[in-house]
Order: C-alpha cells, then sequence, then structure tokens
C-alpha cells in the first residue's frame, strides 16, 4: 500500500503558536498535496508540493519535502481558532492520477 | 480551481434502501474520483470514473454496490445500494486539474446515515 502515515494523530496548541505536523509516505510519488477539513465537510486544497521541490510556502502555511526519507512536514505559523481542523496528507502516484491519503492530524487551537 | 458541487449534501437513509449522489464540476475534466471517508478515518478511493466507459474500482469496491455513471466530462453520480448501516460515510467526488500542476480539488461532500 502506498498510504501515508501522519503523526501526530492529534495536536492541541493555543492561539498564536505554530503547528508542525508529519506525513510519511512508501513509494515513489508525483507530488504530495495538503488538505483542510472542517468537521464532516469536504476538503479544502492548502498546497502541492512536486517530487522536485523541497520547500513551498504559501501564506502562514510551510511545507517540506525529503524525497530521500519519504517524509513531508507542514508547519502553520502563528495559529489561529478558525485553524482548528483535520489535516491530511495525500501523495499522488508516480504512475497515474491516484491520491492515497495520510490517516490525518487533528489540529485543535485553543483561543 | 474547479468548482464542484454535491448533492445531496446530507441524508438519513433507510437499511436496504439506494440513493445516488450527484456530482457537478463547473469545467470539463479528464479524470473524475470517488472517495469514501468512513466515521473517523481517512479517505479511500472507490473508483475513477470514466467518461463514457465503465468506472474502474478498487480493491474492496464493486460495481453492483457502488454503480457509478460519467456521462460527460463535468457530471458523475455514484449510487450506494443496498445500504446497511455500515456504509454510513461521507462520499465525495473529485476532479483532477491539470492546469494546476494536477492538484485534485473535492466537493463538499455527501454525509449519509444508514437507520
Amino acid at each position: 500500500s502506498q498510504q501515508g502515515e501522519e503523526d501526530p494523530q492529534a495536536l492541541s496548541i493555543q492561539e498564536g503558536e505554530n503547528a508542525t505536523m508529519n506525513c510519511s509516505y512508501k513509494t515513489s510519488i508525483n507530488n504530495l498535496q495538503w488538505y483542510r477539513q472542517n468537521s464532516g465537510r469536504g476538503l479544502v486544497h492548502l498546497i502541492l508540493i512536486r517530487s522536485n521541490e523541497r520547500e513551498k510556502h504559501s501564506g502562514r502555511l510551510r511545507v517540506t519535502l525529503d524525497t530521500s526519507k519519504k517524509s513531508s512536514s507542514l508547519l502553520i505559523t502563528a495559529s489561529r481558532a478558525a485553524d482548528t481542523a483535520s489535516y491530511f496528507c495525500a501523495t499522488l502516484w508516480a504512475a497515474g492520477n491516484k491520491l492515497t491519503f495520510g490517516g490525518g492530524t487533528r489540529v485543535l487551537v485553543k483561543p | 480551481s474547479a468548482v464542484i458541487s454535491q448533492k445531496p449534501s446530507r441524508d438519513i437513509c433507510q437499511r436496504g434502501t439506494s440513493l445516488t449522489i450527484q456530482c457537478q464540476v463547473d469545467s470539463q475534466v479528464t479524470m473524475m474520483f470517488w472517495y469514501r471517508q468512513q466515521p473517523g478515518q481517512s479517505l479511500t478511493l472507490i473508483a475513477t470514473a470514466n467518461q463514457g466507459s465503465e468506472a474502474t474500482y478498487e480493491s474492496g469496491f464493486v460495481i453492483d454496490k457502488f454503480p457509478i455513471s460519467r456521462p460527460n466530462l463535468t457530471f458523475s453520480t455514484l449510487t450506494v445500494s443496498n445500504m446497511s448501516p455500515e456504509d454510513s460515510s461521507i462520499y465525495l467526488c473529485s476532479v483532477v486539474e491539470g492546469r494546476t500542476g494536477n492538484t485534485i480539488y473535492f466537493g463538499e461532500g455527501s454525509w449519509l446515515t444508514v437507520v
């Protein structure tokens, strides 16, 4: 299985702190994508990082990718209560367009 | 980014019945997928919806249980047949947008509860 794994499974922080979550995967990828899901809703696409990229920024988000370790991290800086959600990494298979999801990290940002 | 609309957004269904979920995209897309997210779990790919041909199902999912239609490049349906409580999940439609480097976008999901 190419399913990724995320850690931690859950994270509780105070508003203003940074939140970091990690994702590992098993085989070759085309790209890795991070998503946010608010409770019971659809997935919101946050950021895509290609296999030949090492770091990418979008607003308060910073994503890194280490293909030698088959891992990625998502950093949310200066967190806000509205960042409370589940975050999923998903890898796009090198051989096609199928996304395989990690288990997700539940983030709680306390005001 | 592609805008994806799903209907229904939420429904409560009786055991043994079937429900069809619709997915409408605001632009033509080559690839559409259907995912299932069981309560508290991550997403699992059910199938790839192929335009003009039968869907391609992942291991553990069969056409009799999850028939899929894809009549054109902007629309697809997923039917959950003969439902049982184990089918209570969020079902999500997703599309690949090649203009943004194979970014995959999701609809808001259809939250089904089977009683």
